[in-house]
């Protein structure tokens, strides 16, 4: 089946630094890729939507300058967490979507802002 | 406004007995309909998915049914295993788009 690797699995950083977080299509081109967000005992909260060659789509109340994303080729979206603060501290995953119209999610990314 | 609602935050089920979840939506514009499984601290991983043009589908222990004029689909696990324990989230996508617009997700734990 289609896999996507996403990395890193945990990072800590301290307040005020960037962190990047890599989602790869391994086996099949992508197109699209979405990054979400899932806060404790919550569901997944869609941050963006990541188009291939062009700028990505952010849900409302989601700060496009903070959370910037590049999604340079078929089988890579990038999310970087610019001046990272701690209430940005969460869970961060990614999917991708495959031809056969279902979405395949990376393992996801724990974030830690101390 | 939620478009896709799971009621119950959680469910407890003895091993060996069926597991139903519940999920609701209010967008007539959905098409086709996803269920995830989720452990603590890793991304999703599908289930099984249906069209709207179905109302059944299953595979293996999981069988998902949908009633388009109620809105309503439910994931059926028969029978239940404690490694089915975890959080279900079921999704939904509209044909303008490939977006998945999730539900609050439902834990749940099979008792051995």
């Amino acid at each position: 089946g289609a896999v996507v690797s996403q990395h890193p699995s945990r990072v800590i950083c301290k307040s005020g630094t960037s962190v990047k977080i890599e989602c790869r299509s391994l086996d099949f081109q992508a197109t699209t890729m979405f990054w979400y967000r899932q806060f404790p005992k919550q569901s997944l909260m869609l941050m963006a939507t990541s188009n291939e060659g062009s700028k990505a789509t952010y849900e409302q109340g989601v700060e496009k300058d903070k959370f910037l994303i590049n999604h340079a080729s078929l089988t890579l979206s990038t999310l970087t967490v610019t001046s990272a603060h701690p209430e940005d501290s969460s869970f961060y995953i990614c999917s991708a979507l495959g031809q056969g119209g279902g979405a395949f999610f990376g393992q996801g990314t724990r974030l830690t802002v101390v | 406004d939620q478009q896709v609602k799971q009621n119950s935050p959680s469910l407890s089920v003895q091993e060996g007995r069926i597991s139903i979840l519940n999920c609701d939506y209010t967008n007539s514009m959905f098409d086709y309909f996803l269920w995830y499984k989720k452990y603590p601290a890793e991304g999703p991983t599908f289930l099984i998915s249906i069209s709207s043009i179905k109302d059944k589908n299953e595979d293996g222990r999981f069988t998902v049914f949908l009633n388009k004029s109620a809105k309503h689909l439910s994931l059926h696990i028969v029978p239940s295993q404690p490694g089915d324990s975890a959080v279900y989230f079921c999704a939904a996508r509209g044909n303008a788009g490939n977006m998945l617009t999730f539900g609050g997700g439902t834990r749940l734990m099979v008792k051995p």
